[in-house]
């Protein structure tokens, strides 16, 4: 069975850090895979997607990047975090073939 | 455009009462539609879909929803609450491109009275 693993679970930055999130999928290959945002108290933003190894598609410009170094590894970076960073940030695949996601558990990040 | 719409950013009802939870969709193409729950601090649990063929989807839980094309809504119900249904709710809607992105409304709390 699949399984979608996100690390660290709860991160608290200060205004100016840089930052490192990790989304690793298991038991698929070639997953499209997809970093959304929820503000509190607002729906998911989705932020950038990737069909294949190095292929990165941005839904919004903004402070962040993702990288996909490897097939089932999925990263999401920024230089220099901002307040408005803070969020919960949900990791999700989906096999090419259908719409169907599925997501990670989430990291909690707050920015000081 | 690939849109949805969900009517209600909170629904209270009492335990053992229906839950009705409205999903309103706009799509180019025919559409496949999903209901996601997501209780507090956790990821999205997908609690139904539907793609092609019967519009009367059930899901877990005891969750259900029809596909209306003329009203081009895709509503979650069930028939009694329970407290443990109390979380948010997202409706979404697929895309039109390659990517296999969903289109997400902006989620319906659901409070559960005892």
């Amino acid at each position: 069975s699949q399984t979608i693993h996100q690390w660290p679970a709860t991160l608290v930055q200060p205004v100016g850090s840089p930052l490192s999130l990790e989304c690793t999928v298991e038991g698929t290959s070639n997953p499209n895979l997809y970093w959304y945002r929820q503000a509190a108290g607002r729906g998911l933003q989705l932020l950038f997607y990737s069909v294949g190894i190095g292929q990165i598609s941005s839904e919004v410009p903004q402070n962040l990047s993702a990288s996909r170094p490897q097939d089932r590894q999925f990263i999401l970076s920024s230089k220099k975090l901002l307040l408005s960073d803070s969020g919960f940030y949900l990791c999700a695949w989906c096999r090419g073939i259908s719409y169907e996601q599925y997501f990670g558990p989430g990291t909690r990040l707050t920015v000081t | 455009a690939q849109s949805v719409t969900q009517l209600g950013s909170h629904v209270s009802v009492s335990e053992g009462a229906l839950v009705l939870l409205r999903c309103n969709y706009s799509s180019s193409v025919p559409p496949y539609l999903f209901w996601y729950v997501q209780y507090p601090n956790q990821g999205l649990q997908l609690l139904l879909k539907y793609t092609t063929g019967a519009t009367l989807v059930k899901g877990i839980n005891g969750f259900e929803a029809e596909f209306k094309k003329s009203e081009t809504s895709f509503h979650l119900t069930k028939p009694s609450a329970h407290m443990s249904d109390a979380a948010e709710y997202f409706c979404a809607v697929s895309g039109a491109d390659s990517s296999y992105k969903l289109i997400f409304g902006s989620g319906t709390r659901l409070l559960v009275r005892p």
